[in-house]
């Protein structure tokens, strides 16, 4: 099945710093790729996500960009705030083909602390 | 719109005791999954449901652990005796379509002693 390798963190930035949390994913084919967010407290959500080589994922000033040629999908924001102090997840499908998706495999998360 | 909820958020069991954990996913998703993280390792995958079916139950770890969905609303996933391996957060996450866009539930922290 698919995979993918996150950098483990834990980040600790201070307000506006540039923010990169590395992603990287063994899969077949070229699968759907997932940035998932757990603000403290909550459940997980969508960050953003890019559906084929090339695409930017996008979203609260976070990017991401899919990378078929170094099966790369990193995080990125230009300038953080205090405000986005929490756990991010990178993730794929588990397998090739429709059915995967929805059954998607995590990275270990990456804990971000930013502060004032 | 109410949103995946979960219960309990955080049940404390000896091992060898049972705990059922309960999720409500948002109203109209087909779509119910069930994953666990264990010791702030990767979120895991559990199984599947489709309606009130089992579409995909591989990710469960053996025959200790039951997921039920009640007519295609509700599940509740029951540990039947409960190891100390078991503890971690056990999530839920609801989609209308099998899309990767999941709705996911704050959690239901397992701790077996």
């Amino acid at each position: 099945g698919n995979s993918v390798t996150q950098m483990e963190g834990p980040v600790t930035l201070s307000e506006e710093a540039f923010l990169t949390i590395n992603c990287t994913y063994t899969a077949t084919g070229y699968p759907s790729l997932f940035w998932y967010v757990q603000y403290p407290g909550e459940g997980l959500q969508l960050l953003l996500k890019a559906t084929k080589a090339d695409d930017k994922g996008s979203n609260k000033g976070f990017e991401a960009t899919y990378r078929k040629e170094t099966t790369s999908f990193h995080l990125e924001k230009g300038s953080v705030q205090v405000s986005d102090s929490a756990v991010y997840f990178c993730a794929l499908p588990r397998g090739a083909g429709g059915t995967s998706y929805g059954k998607l495999t995590f990275g270990q998360g990456t804990i971000l602390t930013v502060h004032p | 719109e109410a949103g995946v909820t979960q219960f309990p958020s955080h049940s404390v069991i000896e091992k060898g005791q049972t705990v059922t954990l309960r999720c409500d996913p948002i109203s109209g998703h087909d779509n119910l999954y069930w994953y666990r993280r264990v010791m702030g390792k990767e979120i895991k995958f559990l199984l599947h449901f489709v309606k009130e079916s089992k579409q995909d139950e591989s990710g469960m770890p053996n025959n200790r652990f039951l997921a039920e969905r009640t007519g295609g609303t509700y599940s509740t996933l029951k540990v039947q005796p409960a190891e100390l391996e078991d503890s971690g957060v056990y999530f839920c996450a609801s989609s209308p379509f099998a899309t990767g866009e999941l709705f996911f539930g704050e959690g239901s922290r397992l701790t077996v002693l």
